[in-house]
């Protein structure tokens, strides 16, 4: 199983970048996933999670209204749409698969992580 | 949103030391936290979910527990690959929040 993130770069203050997460060796649909992101020197931020089929999404409080995320699951595909981008969201971008969840019991963690990709934003 | 408090947010320790790092949640979140363990430059790794499950194949001297709303990731003996951050994650509820991280470093 593999996640492989793409689409970073350095950006303007309120500018636009689509982020990508590829995945191969599961099967995409059955899965929700998840944007994870960690600024230079700081922890862990959950920022979004989409479910498997793509029709629940959720945002933490300091993307909403800013971010979208996505997923074709006929590509294997998830996506993060950042508009309005703002010096705070310069961070290091990860995906991962969200715990596998069933009738309201979790079998497992975030289990499987991609190497994550890199966002700027500065002037 | 459930805030997770994690504690100490540095820990220095020495090879073969028992050290312990709690994290407390804001509400109930039953069993629902996970432990990660991250590297410099490196992807999170879980350890644990449902607060006590180890993964397959990571060293049983890694353990978890879990009292009412206070969860704890205890290493039994220190190792050298084990001088990382440590990083709790409760995903009862979205926002999958994370708690700010405890850096295990070398005494």
């Amino acid at each position: 199983v593999q996640l492989l993130e793409s689409g970073g770069g350095l950006v303007q203050p309120g500018g636009s970048l689509r982020l990508s997460c590829a995945a191969s060796g599961l099967t995409f649909s059955s899965h929700a996933i998840s944007w994870v992101r960690q600024a230079p020197g700081k922890g862990l931020e959950w920022v979004s999670g989409i479910s498997g089929t793509g029709a629940n999404t959720y945002y933490s409080d300091s993307v909403k209204g800013r971010f979208t995320i996505s997923r074709d699951n006929s590509k294997y595909t998830l996506y993060l749409q950042m508009n309005s981008l703002r010096a705070e969201d310069t961070a290091v971008y990860y995906c991962a698969k969200n715990p596998y969840c069933s009738s309201g019991v979790c079998y497992t963690g975030m289990d499987v992580w991609g190497q994550g990709t890199t966002v700027t934003v500065s002037s | 949103d459930i805030q997770m408090t994690q504690s100490p947010s540095t820990l220095s320790a020495s090879v073969g030391d028992r050290v312990t790092i709690t994290c407390r949640a804001s509400q109930s979140i039953s069993s629902w936290l996970a432990w990660y363990q991250q590297k410099p430059g490196k992807a999170p790794k879980l350890l644990i979910h449902k607060a006590s499950s180890l993964e397959t194949g990571d060293p049983s001297r890694f353990s978890g527990s879990a009292s009412g709303t206070e969860f704890t990731l205890t290493i039994s003996s220190l190792q050298p690959d084990d001088f990382a951050t440590y990083y709790c994650q409760q995903y009862n509820s979205y926002p999958y929040t994370f708690g700010q991280g405890t850096k295990l470093e070398i005494k």
